[in-house]
């Protein structure tokens, strides 16, 4: 079956650096997003890797292995703002294509 | 329109009436997604349209869930027989091209069953 694992809660202090995990166990992979959730609002886009290696956008980094089926998040210079779900999303291209999330994981970023 | 648009926003109802969502989306986005989202949960995945193709239902929990896309354009999402277990919120997401790419989500119909 198709299996995306992410922790379910982490907590950082304002102004640090913090790395969300993601490992998946999937067939057909055609790449990986990040999306943002605050709370009762809907997900935006982060990030996307399909290539191994580090992408990196501001304040926000993503970095895919898919031979290791692994992927992190790096946020730095954590703001109150980046208070919010983290979602781990798998492209999947199994015949046709559909995109399947992970559990998400909910930062608390703390003074 | 600028963005997925969904509607209800906010829809209660009674345990064994039929509900209808509806999402509008991006114009010109082939692909489009119902997903899941109960409280503090991640997102369900329930049902894929991709262009022209016969949709992915793969993730529809039972034959209650349906949904259509018409025209390639608008989708309804359909409940019949709703049970307590059906709340939570729906997202419809849309996307450029059917072959996987950044999703743009609406602001979800939150779904209460008493």
């Amino acid at each position: 079956g198709q299996n995306i694992d992410q922790p379910t809660e982490m907590t950082a202090t304002e102004g640090a650096i913090v790395q969300i995990n993601c490992t998946y166990q999937t067939s057909g992979f055609n790449g990986l997003f990040w999306y943002q959730q605050h709370a009762g609002e809907a997900p935006t886009f982060l990030s996307y890797n399909v290539l191994d290696g580090l992408e990196e956008k501001g304040r926000f980094s993503s970095f895919l292995s898919r031979s290791k089926g692994y992927s992190y998040l790096l946020l730095k210079e954590l703001q109150m703002k980046d208070s919010a779900s983290y979602l781990c999303a798998v492209s999947l291209n199994t015949g046709g294509f559909k995109t399947i999330f992970g559990a998400g994981t909910r930062l608390f970023v703390k003074a | 329109g600028a963005g997925v648009s969904q509607s209800p926003s906010n829809k209660v109802t009674e345990k064994g009436k039929d509900v209808e969502l509806r999402c509008d989306p991006i114009s010109g986005h082939t692909a489009l997604y119902w997903y899941r989202q109960s409280l503090g949960q991640g997102l369900e995945f329930l049902i894929y349209f991709q262009g022209n193709s016969a949709p992915d239902k793969s993730g529809l929990p039972s034959d209650r869930f349906s949904a259509e896309r018409t025209g390639g354009s608008v989708s309804t999402l359909t409940i019949q027989r709703t049970q307590q277990e059906d709340s939570a919120v729906y997202l419809c997401a849309s996307s450029l091209n059917i072959g996987g790419g950044e999703l743009f989500f609406g602001e979800g119909s939150r779904l209460t069953v008493l």
